[in-house]
């Protein structure tokens, strides 16, 4: 019962490096989510996708790129990595895009950036 | 903007107390409300869901409450074990992609 697959767990980049965190899920879920926790704030909403093909910008899109490669796959992107992007990274999936659907989560990427 | 908000951010009980952990928010017009619970170093696990239209739902030891009008929402554990230390939040829903999370309490259940 593999769930929701994040790779990797942990990453140190320097400033302006950059990197690509994976996502898979074996759920045959429809949507996708990328989020960022940080201490003392909830999590928020990077990017989504409601489908294979479509992407959406979230609540804090900005020095992010995503592409939803298939339907089990959705990664994120840094092009170049800022000290303010150091966070805790978290994968998401859910049913279609139905309301009142479970989320499940990933186990999260750990990001320093020096 | 919804605000979720969770009071206290930490918590310590002796094992065997039942306890209420509460999640209040500024905007009544959800779709549903979930109560996650996060063990360090990984992923959120989804507890409970409450419909709006709903209110309450259980689950084993566990038993959500909804209260829309006062903008409320309770957590209530039932006889705490260790195990059940874990960071506890609490998620609305107010669209399709639109989930707003509080901050978390932080629960040690002490044996």
């Amino acid at each position: 019962n593999a769930g929701v697959t994040q790779t990797p767990k942990f990453q140190v980049l320097k400033t302006g490096q950059s990197m690509t965190l994976q996502c898979a899920q074996d759920m045959n879920h429809n949507s996708m989510y990328w989020y960022r926790q940080d201490p003392g704030m909830g999590l928020r909403l990077i990017y989504y996708s409601a489908s294979e093909g479509t992407t959406d910008k979230g609540e804090v899109p900005n020095g992010y790129n995503v592409s939803r490669l298939n339907k089990r796959e959705f990664s994120l992107r840094l092009e170049s990595a800022a000290p303010s992007q150091t966070s805790v990274y978290f994968c998401a999936s859910s049913l279609p895009t139905v309301l009142n659907e479970k989320l499940f989560f990933g186990s999260g990427t750990q990001l320093s950036v020096l | 903007k919804q605000e979720v908000t969770q009071i206290p951010a930490a918590l310590s009980v002796p094992e065997g107390e039942n306890l209420v952990l509460n999640c209040s928010f500024t905007d009544s017009a959800i779709y549903n409300l979930q109560w996650f619970r996060q063990d360090p170093g990984k992923g959120l696990t989804s507890l409970l869901l409450i419909q709006s239209s709903q209110r309450e739902q259980t689950s084993g030891r566990l038993n959500a409450s909804l209260d829309k009008s006062s903008g409320r929402s309770t957590l209530y554990i039932a006889a705490s074990q260790p195990g059940d230390s874990a960071t506890y939040l609490c998620a609305l829903q107010t669209g399709a992609n639109n989930l707003f999370f509080g901050t978390g309490t932080r629960l040690t259940v002490i044996p």
